[in-house]
């Protein structure tokens, strides 16, 4: 199957401070990539989807300015969580998709962020 | 938007056992996926089933879209089954994101 990398795994930041996560596909061209949000025990929720070279779209209550998303190519997106507090502490999870409307969704190993 | 609704939240299974996870949906989908998250949260894509039925060792799945559920089956339960699997789907109403039901949390115990 499809492999999808982020990175880093983990990150432990101050408060205040900004963080990049990094998702790429690595054997695939994603047209479309997607980030979502995990909180202990509960299911993920959508933050925003990604179409390369375009705007990302944001999911209601999403703040666009504190989650900052760049599809700058059809392997790589980024997700900046800008002046980090401590509840935005979670597991940020990328997935990607390659052409096509109804392809199948491939997903990274996950981020854990814990901001202090 | 479209719900996804998945039974039973939690199971506790002794080895060797079988089981039926189910997934219901509000509306018509153009892909569904069923997921293993294991203990260090990947997710790991088990079927792509927006409809019919697959197989894939101990493991298969039946979705019937007209009738909007799909069903995971599990055999010969192990303890590595262990986890949350998770079903997914995308509305065949134009949308273009995969949402997720709330899990079926599962303990294989010994």
């Amino acid at each position: 199957g499809a492999v999808v990398s982020q990175h880093p795994s983990w990150v432990i930041c101050k408060s205040g401070t900004s963080v990049k996560i990094e998702c790429r596909s690595l054997d695939f061209q994603a047209t479309t990539m997607f980030w979502y949000r995990q909180f202990p025990k509960q299911s993920l929720m959508l933050m925003a989807t990604s179409n390369e070279g375009s705007k990302a779209t944001y999911e209601q209550g999403v703040e666009k300015d504190k989650f900052l998303i760049n599809h700058a190519s059809l392997t790589l997106s980024t997700l900046t969580v800008t002046s980090a507090h401590p509840e935005d502490s979670s597991f940020y999870i990328c997935s990607a998709r390659g052409w096509g409307n109804q392809e199948t969704q491939y997903f990274g190993p996950g981020t854990r962020l814990l901001v202090l | 938007g479209i719900q996804v609704e998945q039974s039973p939240p939690d199971l506790i299974l002794q080895e060797g056992a079988n089981s039926t996870l189910r997934c219901n949906f509000s509306d018509s989908v153009n892909n569904l996926q069923w997921f293993h998250q294991n203990p260090w949260g990947q997710l790991i894509n088990l079927f792509y089933i927006p409809s019919g039925t697959k197989q894939n060792g101990r493991l298969s799945a039946t979705t019937v879209a007209t009738e909007r559920y799909s069903l995971l089956y599990i055999s010969s339960s192990q303890t590595t089954d262990s986890g949350v699997y998770f079903c997914a789907v995308q509305g065949a109403g134009g949308y273009n994101k995969l949402i997720f039901g709330a899990g079926t949390r599962l303990a294989v115990h010994p």
